[in-house]
């Protein structure tokens, strides 16, 4: 069964803890992208990869950071730099090669305590 | 800027009663106007890509619709089940086959029975 997964589905941080989200997907898709999603806002970008071993920042990226050393998987790290980290979380890839879009994984929700 | 606005923010309907949900955009070089369905706590389920102007696509009782300047989802006879957020999302070339998406903060559809 083709698709993207994203786990933990939640997560709680403590204050000056890096924590990381995983995304692994099975589509063979060479692009992975992180999104934030904060009540009331948009989807905004944290960080992209069109290739293995290159990742470009998106809008807000500041206080994460990623790697994309297999092609299947994309993780994303919450690190203590970011101040407001509590969000849910989306990872997507296209839909493919045809199919412009994306398709989301199920997202991770993301708690500060 | 790319900026995209959807309207109105919430909406509330009864079973049966039509209605439409407006996207505007605002994006140099528009490659896809992309309109998503998301339910509580899961990431974002496609639902239509529109590439031009006068361009419609419809799925059961939704149908899109694209102008130069906004998008128009259009709801025939909803049902509960339509209940959802609505995102819509423009996208733009970043290189290779892939788009940069900038999403609106989505509406809230309600449809009581």
């Amino acid at each position: 069964d083709g698709g993207i997964t994203q786990s933990p589905k939640y997560l709680f941080r403590k204050e000056g803890q890096n924590v990381t989200l995983s995304c692994e997907q099975n589509l063979n898709h060479d692009a992975m992208y992180w999104y934030r999603q904060d009540p009331g806002q948009g989807l905004r970008l944290i960080y992209y990869s069109q290739i293995v071993n290159d990742f470009q920042k998106g809008d807000i990226a500041e206080g994460y950071s990623v790697s994309r050393e297999k092609k299947e998987s994309f993780p994303l790290t919450v690190t203590s730099a970011q101040k407001n980290p509590t969000a849910f979380y989306l990872c997507a890839t296209p839909r493919g090669p045809s199919s412009p879009g994306y398709t989301f994984g199920s997202g991770t929700r993301l708690t500060v305590v | 800027e790319d900026q995209v606005t959807q309207s109105p923010e919430a909406l509330r309907l009864q079973e049966g009663e039509s209605s439409s949900l407006n996207c505007s955009y605002t994006v140099s070089g528009l490659r896809g106007l992309f309109w998503y369905r998301q339910d509580p706590g899961k990431g974002p389920e496609f639902l239509f890509t529109l590439y031009s102007a006068g361009e419609e696509k419809e799925k059961e009782r939704l149908k899109a619709t694209l102008t130069k300047k906004e998008s128009f989802l259009h709801i025939t006879a909803p049902k509960p089940e339509d209940s959802a957020t609505y995102l819509c999302a423009a996208g733009r070339d970043s290189g290779g086959s892939n788009y940069k998406l900038t999403f609106g903060k989505g509406t809230l559809l309600t449809v009581n029975p």
